[in-house]
């Protein structure tokens, strides 16, 4: 199974939807990371969370909120969808305890506003 | 704004040959240094990390970090055609409450050719 996993993997909403993806992991790792891709503007830091009661914004964070239910559960929320938010977006995680600061990816969300 | 930048490509290099890719940083301070491969429509997923200025080597793979040119370099021998991919440069924060978080690069194209 896979260390990361991100639901649902595709998604196909309107413009002025709530939306939500979630994020899971079995790595144990305590911080963990929403980042969205857009081709040719990379990889973007949207909220990153290093404990469960550590919440904070990343350089995009407009118009996204975050939840993080437990250690290993991260939410992004699009309170209201518009189409600049179509985007590939990525959940990531890393551990504090091994001293390094590699991030590990999930599978990805594909979401698309229409 | 702490800026990372990669050489723009796309680069393209015949079978066999030695591909070389390119990154530059700002943040001064800057500790960890890592280098993600991403296939298109994956998520990019870890090839190399470095921390110490010097090379590091893994398989057909070497890493190079200049700190005092704030430079990081990837490396990859005996090309493939499964080499085929974006690479992108990533560079921790160093310090304060951002700690741990990564910049990433706008990625580089490697197209390797039979």
């Amino acid at each position: 199974d896979a260390d990361v996993t991100q639901t649902p993997r595709n998604r196909i909403t309107k413009t002025g939807k709530r939306i939500m993806l979630e994020c899971s992991q079995t790595k144990g790792h305590d911080r963990m990371y929403w980042y969205r891709q857009d081709p040719g503007l990379g990889l973007r830091l949207i909220y990153y969370s290093f404990d469960v009661k550590d919440i904070n914004k990343g350089e995009i964070s407009d118009g996204y909120s975050v939840s993080r239910q437990a250690q290993a559960k991260f939410s992004l929320s699009l309170e209201s969808a518009i189409p600049n938010q179509t985007a590939l977006y990525f959940c990531a995680t890393s551990d504090t305890g091994t001293g390094a600061d590699e991030q590990y990816f999930g599978p990805g969300t594909r979401l698309t506003v229409t | 704004q702490k800026e990372v930048e990669q050489n723009s490509g796309p680069l393209s290099v015949p079978e066999g040959a030695i591909a070389s890719l390119n990154c530059t940083y700002s943040d001064r301070g800057s500790q960890s240094f890592f280098w993600y491969r991403q296939y298109s429509g994956k998520s990019p997923e870890l090839i190399m990390f470095i921390y110490s200025n010097g090379d590091k080597e893994d398989g057909r793979f070497t890493a190079q970090l200049n700190k005092a040119s704030q430079y990081v370099s990837l490396l990859i021998r005996d090309s493939q055609p499964s080499d085929s991919a974006t690479y992108l440069c990533a560079v921790n924060e160093a310090g304060g409450t951002s700690y741990g978080k990564l910049t990433f690069g706008q990625g580089t194209i490697l197209t390797v050719h039979p």
